[in-house]
């Protein structure tokens, strides 16, 4: 079965500086890798997905991931925080057949310091 | 519709009662999804639909919960005889059919639930 990992329910950076939060996944095949965002007091949306094409994957607001089979792991990056990125975020992976349902992780808290 | 739709946005109980909460996905998704969040925790999955497969319950936190989703659309959640762990935000979710590259889950607003 599917599951994901995330290390760490809170990340604290200051402003502008590098936003990593990890995700590593469990999975006999690559399968399709999603980060989603929640705002306080907002739904979940999503940031990027993974789905085979490319390794590196761009999402909104700047964010990005890189997919590592060898590392089974799919680590979300911003270059330079901003006050605005402070949400939860959470890591999510799903599998290739219709059988499959996405599974997300327990989330990790990003807090930005001024 | 244009996005994923529940209601109601908000639910206080008693403890005891039951509740039904809708989801209406996006028309044309044949996946539906179930997903519990409560305070400053992750999603909990409890149910799953695909098409006309049969729904994979095994997140159902107990008997007290059940789902349907008539004519592959609407969905209703249904918890019996609520009790106060119960108390979350239960959130829909929809998606098209496993196996594509267009995969990803829309979420619904979610439904807050109280139980007094």
């Amino acid at each position: 079965a599917q599951s994901v990992t995330q290390l760490g329910s809170h990340v604290s950076v200051s402003e502008g500086a590098l936003v990593l939060l990890r995700c590593n996944y469990s999975s006999s095949v690559p399968p399709y890798l999603f980060w989603y965002v929640q705002y306080p007091n907002q739904g979940l949306q999503l940031l990027l997905k993974y789905t085979s094409a490319a390794t590196l994957v761009k999402g909104i607001n700047g964010f990005e991931a890189e997919f590592k089979k060898s590392e089974t792991s799919f680590h979300l990056t911003k270059p330079s925080a901003h006050m605005s990125d402070a949400a939860e975020y959470f890591c999510a992976v799903r599998g290739y057949s219709s059988a499959s349902k996405i599974i997300f992780g327990s989330g990790t808290r990003l807090s930005i310091r001024p | 519709g244009a996005g994923v739709s529940q209601s109601p946005s908000n639910k206080v109980t008693e403890k005891g009662k039951d509740v039904e909460l809708r989801c209406d996905p996006i028309s044309g998704h044949t996946a539906l999804y179930w997903y519990r969040q409560s305070l400053g925790q992750g999603l909990e999955f409890l149910i799953y639909f695909q098409g006309n497969s049969a729904p994979d319950k095994s997140g159902l936190p107990s008997d007290r919960f059940s789902a349907e989703r008539t004519g592959g659309s609407v969905s209703t959640l249904t918890i019996q005889r609520t009790q106060q762990e119960d108390s979350a935000v239960y959130l829909c979710a929809s998606s098209l059919e496993g196996g594509q590259q267009n995969t990803e889950a829309f979420f619904g607003q979610g439904t807050r639930l109280t139980v007094v």
